[in-house]
């Protein structure tokens, strides 16, 4: 069964740089085509993918948000975290983290979310 | 990058009757070389996350009841609920898999009539 779980601040000011912390079960980062995606939502708004990395510790980023982001993951924890520099307002939103499922080369599909956590920026 | 484009935003059906989601890209999703759609559906209710509903455009996930089922090639999709439920009030979401960066429609929010 695979669960994944986000923790960090929820609360952070503008500028400051906000880390998020994803916690998984029921996979290892360490097994071929694993890997995780982070998400978000604004409130009320519509969701927007921001990063992912794999068992082979390729990552990939969102253009738009490209300079700001890191993704890193310490597999032998079960986790993946995510930095994001330069907080801002529109920044707030719920994160998610979730899981890949290797459907072959080339493709990420996310199958399994976490709850999500609400981050908010604001001075 | 890949735009999905929903319609409508929102769509208020009867009990038992059908709900169609519509979701167009501006790029062709459809892989040649395996002749796969990269398409997923997912359904949002309040204060949870995306479920995946459907993916390859048409496969249905492990569990999902299947009046839930998807269609569609290239740049032309859609959700339809074959007969709806109360419990299938959401938000659902396209998303398309096929090139970075991974991109969602704006969703449409499906309501009882």
């Amino acid at each position: 069964q695979i669960t994944l779980k986000e923790s960090g601040r929820t609360l952070v000011k503008p500028t400051q740089t906000l880390t998020l912390t994803c916690t998984f079960s029921g996979f290892s980062l360490n097994t071929n085509g694993e890997g995780v995606g982070w998400i978000r939502q604004p409130p009320g708004k519509a969701l927007e993918w921001l990063a992912a990395i794999y068992w082979n510790n390729n990552t990939a980023y969102s253009p738009s948000l490209q300079s700001r982001l890191s993704i890193t993951k310490e597999a032998s924890k079960n986790q993946v975290l995510l930095t994001m520099t330069n907080m801002d307002p529109v920044d707030t939103a719920t994160y998610y983290c979730a899981h890949r499922r290797h459907l072959g080369e080339g493709t990420t599909l996310l199958d399994y979310w976490g709850q999500g956590t609400l981050v908010t920026v604001s001075s | 990058d890949i735009v999905l484009t929903q319609s409508p935003d929102s769509l208020a059906v009867s009990l038992g009757e059908r709900a169609t989601i519509s979701c167009k890209s501006n790029q062709n999703v459809l892989s040649i070389s395996n002749n796969y759609n990269y398409l997923a559906w997912f359904q949002q209710k309040p204060g949870q996350p995306p479920k995946l509903l459907i993916y390859w455009a048409s496969t249905r996930e492990s569990g999902v009841p299947d009046r839930f089922s998807g269609s569609g090639s290239g740049t032309d999709f859609t959700l339809t609920i074959g007969s709806l439920q109360a419990e299938d009030v959401a938000l659902y979401y396209c998303q398309q898999y096929y090139t970075f960066p991974l991109t969602f429609g704006g969703g449409t929010k499906l309501e009882i009539k």
